[in-house]
């Protein structure tokens, strides 16, 4: 299969570590990248390159990637968080193009 | 400070034309993709295409192909995506995008355009 596939919500408590993951085959050969959108907003690029943070992302926010699975943590979630995850990578059947996976909620409470 | 700002939101009937726009400043333009993505209401991210503005080598996902059109204009530093002919379920927000690198990573998104087709 060619999908990206995430949990569609995960929930944390305000300080704690959370994990978000993406699963795909397509991950078995290409890294992720991590977008944030907070609700009525446009997307934010949190993590590229498995594990390389823009600037100005705070780095809480960190990158991990085994096998077919990639994985966005956060350590010491803050609430404003609280937003939706979506990974993004190369689409195997479609080389080079890229697809994005289903979005993970996540809900800081 | 690297800037994209897109149209403003779009209400047309099906079968109608349309075109937007995404209007890029604080970086060369022309040596950077574009892309663009969909994202329905309440839905995720989809991933549409890219752009090269310098010669406008352009790659559309599948789902895509043949039912939107990229463009830019190098001359005003902008985008577009257009549609010949709309359907109901092109009811959505588009984003335009900048990637960072050839790899497609978008480091800069526009505001998104609302786009309605609605008869």
């Amino acid at each position: 299969s060619s999908d990206l596939t995430q949990d569609p919500a995960v929930s944390v408590a305000l300080g704690q570590t959370v994990t978000i993951t993406c699963q795909g085959d397509s991950l078995r050969s290409h890294y992720a990248t991590w977008y944030q959108q907070r609700p009525g907003q446009a997307p934010i690029l949190v993590i590229y390159n498995m594990n390389k943070r823009p600037s100005g992302i705070p780095d809480r926010f960190s990158g991990s990637h085994s096998g077919d699975t990639a994985s966005l943590t956060i350590t010491g979630t803050q609430a404003e968080d609280e937003a939706d995850y979506y990974c993004n990578s190369r689409d195997s059947a479609n080389y080079p193009l890229r697809m994005f996976g289903g979005g993970t909620r996540l809900t800081v409470l | 400070e690297v800037q994209l700002v897109q149209s403003g939101a779009e209400a047309e009937r099906p079968g109608a034309s349309l075109k937007i726009s995404c209007k890029a400043s604080g970086y060369n333009f022309p040596n950077y993709w574009i892309g663009w993505v969909r994202q329905m209401p309440g839905k995720g991210l989809e991933w549409m295409g890219v752009i090269y503005p310098d010669d406008s080598d352009t790659k559309y996902s599948p789902s895509f192909q043949g039912q939107v059109t990229f463009s830019v204009d190098k001359s005003i530093n902008t985008a577009y995506l257009q549609w010949g002919s709309l359907r109901a379920s092109d009811s959505a927000t588009y984003f335009c995008a900048r990637s960072m690198n050839s790899a497609w990573d978008f480091d800069t998104w526009g505001q998104g355009t609302p786009v309605t087709v609605s008869s």
